[in-house]
């Protein structure tokens, strides 16, 4: 049973759209992340939360935004999608602090976003 | 610049025994991930290594030095269920996930 949600998991839509890809989570974790994955390609954090209110930008630049207004809630906005934007979205999330020496990311199934 | 290598893909066969490099160089270093992700789904954590030596869980153990900059993963008792992806990824600064350096993963395929 997954404890991090994603929706939708397929998604495809014309250019010039808004789109908003939800992602919540049930284990209370005060950490969250979104990643974007091309195949064959590595995880690139394009944005990323350390609690509620918090929100910050990823190593990856990036046209979508975020918002934090609830601790299991963190959804991603793309406001006019283009097809540079069609690729994999992951959505993880984290306890502060260790298990076992670990930081460790847990992560939804994914949104696989085609924009035509 | 930063940057984590991987094989793109191996083969192996069912019931036979692999090991998955990973070299890494990075401006800091505090700890290195395993994740293993199947086709279409979600990475799952594996293990995690912050001290040198090797780290053993079952069928997959990994192993780390750090004045080499390199992991593997061992996986024994190869099972068609094991191909997947197996992703490494370093964390720089204080075990902050916003810090972590991804390899592009190790697609394994299993053969019978």
């Amino acid at each position: 049973e997954a404890d991090i949600y994603q929706t939708p998991r397929y998604l495809v839509i014309g250019t010039g759209k808004k789109i908003t890809l939800e992602c919540s989570q049930t284990m209370g974790h005060d950490k969250m992340y979104w990643y974007q994955q091309d195949p064959g390609m590595e995880l690139h954090l394009i944005h990323y939360s350390y609690g509620v209110n918090s929100t910050e930008k990823g190593d990856l630049s990036s046209e979508s935004t975020v918002s934090r207004i609830r601790t299991e809630h963190f959804p991603l906005t793309l406001e006019s999608a283009r097809p540079s934007h069609t690729s994999q979205y992951l959505c993880a999330s984290s306890a502060t602090g260790f298990i076992s020496g670990a930081n460790v990311l847990t992560f939804g199934a994914g949104s696989r976003l085609t924009v035509l | 610049g930063q940057n984590i290598d991987q094989p793109t893909e191996m083969t192996a066969t069912e019931g036979a025994i692999v090991q998955i490099n990973c070299t890494y160089q990075t401006s800091g270093f505090n700890g290195l991930f395993w994740y293993q992700q199947h086709a279409g789904e979600a990475p799952t954590f594996l293990s995690y290594n912050v001290l040198d030596g090797l780290e053993e869980k079952g069928r997959f153990s990994s192993f780390l030095s750090r004045s080499k900059g390199y992991s593997y993963l061992l996986l024994k008792e190869l099972q068609m269920k094991d191909s997947a992806s197996y992703l490494c990824a370093v964390t720089t600064e204080g075990g902050s996930n916003y810090q972590l350096i991804w390899g592009a993963g190790t697609k394994l395929i299993i053969k019978p």
